[in-house]
């Protein structure tokens, strides 16, 4: 079975900050790891994923995520925090070796950033 | 503009009448999906298509149907809408049918059934 956490339901940071939004997964074999961002009243946007290779993966807006094959982890972080950067953050998961286009998603962590 | 858009934006209805929420993306995407995003729960799979006439179960299928009739429509259609379907949906399409390829999201409807 597939399946994503995110253990956190909200992460506060202050502006200026670093941030970081956990993710853990499981898959039975490898996997594609995604994060998507939804701002308020808005569809969910593509930030950054990792295939394979460098398990440190660059996305847009600055952020970055780093994937941990021993951990089962895909950590999104982001060296500087902004206020603009408040939002609901979303990890996803697929099985690499499914045939299906089935996407596991998280809960959900909500992004707080204050001045 | 590469786009995948959804209609209605809102919606209000009562139990048992029959509504449909059209899902319509002009980026050529074989794959499309539907999903309902429920307060702690995220984002749940309802349905998913790999290309025309070609639709599966998702995690939580129960009310709906979908069909695929053309490779850039993919409607989600409640026959008969009870309140536990008030939620938030969305539909998604992805190129190809490749496992790695990002999804694309719709703005979103938000449905109220009572």
């Amino acid at each position: 079975a597939q399946s994503v956490a995110q253990p956190e339901d909200q992460v506060n940071v202050a502006e200026g900050n670093p941030l970081t939004v956990k993710c853990t997964y499981s898959v039975s074999g490898n996997p594609y790891l995604f994060w998507y961002v939804q701002y308020p009243n808005r569809g969910l946007q593509f930030l950054l994923k990792y295939i394979t290779g460098d398990n440190l993966v660059k996305g847009s807006y600055g952020f970055e995520a780093e994937f941990n094959k021993s951990q089962t982890s895909f950590h999104l972080k982001k060296p500087s925090a902004l206020v603009s950067d408040s939002a609901l953050y979303f990890c996803a998961v697929r099985d690499k070796g499914s045939t299906l286009g089935r996407l596991y998603f998280g809960r959900g962590t909500q992004l707080t950033v204050w001045p | 503009e590469a786009q995948v858009t959804q209609n209605p934006r809102y919606l209000i209805t009562v139990t048992g009448k029959k509504l449909t929420v059209t899902c319509s993306q002009n980026m050529n995407h074989e794959y499309m999906s539907w999903y309902r995003q429920d307060p702690g729960l995220g984002l749940r799979q309802i349905y998913y298509s790999m290309n025309v006439e070609v639709t599966d179960k998702g995690d939580v299928p129960e009310g709906y149907k979908v069909s695929r009739k053309e490779k850039r429509n993919f409607p989600l259609i409640l026959e008969s809408p009870s309140p536990n379907q008030t939620s938030l949906y969305f539909c998604a399409s992805s190129l190809g049918l490749g496992t790695y390829n990002e999804q694309f999201f719709g703005p979103g409807t938000r449905l109220t059934v009572l």
